[in-house]
């Protein structure tokens, strides 16, 4: 089984609603990340939280919100979808700062359009 | 202007022939450097990170860093069509990795 999963792989909504993204990590980081990526544009952070209660935003917070529910779960939500929030989101997990590990595992994307 | 640079491609070599890669940053307080692949429909994987400037191997993949001019070069020898996806550069201002600014990607066609 992958070890950063993520729901849906594919999802085509409407201006104006309100989708979540979820995000499940079996590998016991406590850190964990949600990316966008647009064509040309590489991977651009939207927010990070490195334990269920601490939350960041990142690069490119404006219209979505996040919720840690727990350590192995990481949510993005965009409270009213907009079509240029079209693109590819990645959740990612790290190991913490100490454990000499330094590499972001990344989870098989969700391809959201907003029509 | 973006912090990290790369140029976007596509690149098509014939197998066996050597990718050179390459991105430009600008601000000189990024010191962890890496190279993520991404194959088609799947997430990006760590495939080289160095903090020092110089050369690092590892088998057919060498990173290289230039620190004094803010470079950065990924060279893959004996290009393989395996090979043919896209190549991110991250770089990041903190040795775990965390809060990684990406380059935009270069992709790579690796024709047998």
């Amino acid at each position: 089984d992958a070890d950063v999963t993520q729901t849906p792989r594919n999802r085509i909504t409407k201006t104006g609603k309100r989708i979540m993204l979820e995000c499940s990590q079996t590998k016991g980081h406590d850190r964990m990340y949600w990316y966008r990526q647009d064509p040309g544009l590489g991977l651009r952070l939207i927010y990070y939280s490195f334990d269920v209660k601490d939350i960041n935003k990142g690069e490119i917070s404006d219209g979505y919100s996040v919720s840690r529910q727990a350590q192995a779960k990481f949510s993005l939500s965009l409270e009213s979808a907009i079509p240029n929030q079209t693109a590819l989101y990645f959740c990612a997990t790290s190991a913490p700062l100490g454990t000499g590990s330094y590499e972001q595992y990344f989870g098989p994307g969700t391809r959201l359009t907003v029509t | 202007q973006k912090e990290v640079e790369q140029d976007p491609g596509p690149l098509s070599v014939p197998e066996g022939a050597i990718v050179s890669l390459n991105c430009t940053y600008s601000n000189s307080a990024f010191q962890y450097f890496m190279w993520y692949r991404q194959y088609s429909r799947k997430g990006p994987e760590l495939l080289m990170y160095t903090y020092s400037s110089g050369n690092k191997e590892d088998g057919r993949f060498t990173a290289q860093v230039d620190k004094s001019s803010k470079y950065i070069s990924l060279f893959i020898r004996d290009s393989q069509p395996s090979d043919s996806a896209t190549y991110l550069c991250a770089i990041s201002r903190e040795a775990a990795g965390n809060k990684l600014t990406f380059g935009g990607g270069t992709r790579v066609l690796v024709k047998p």
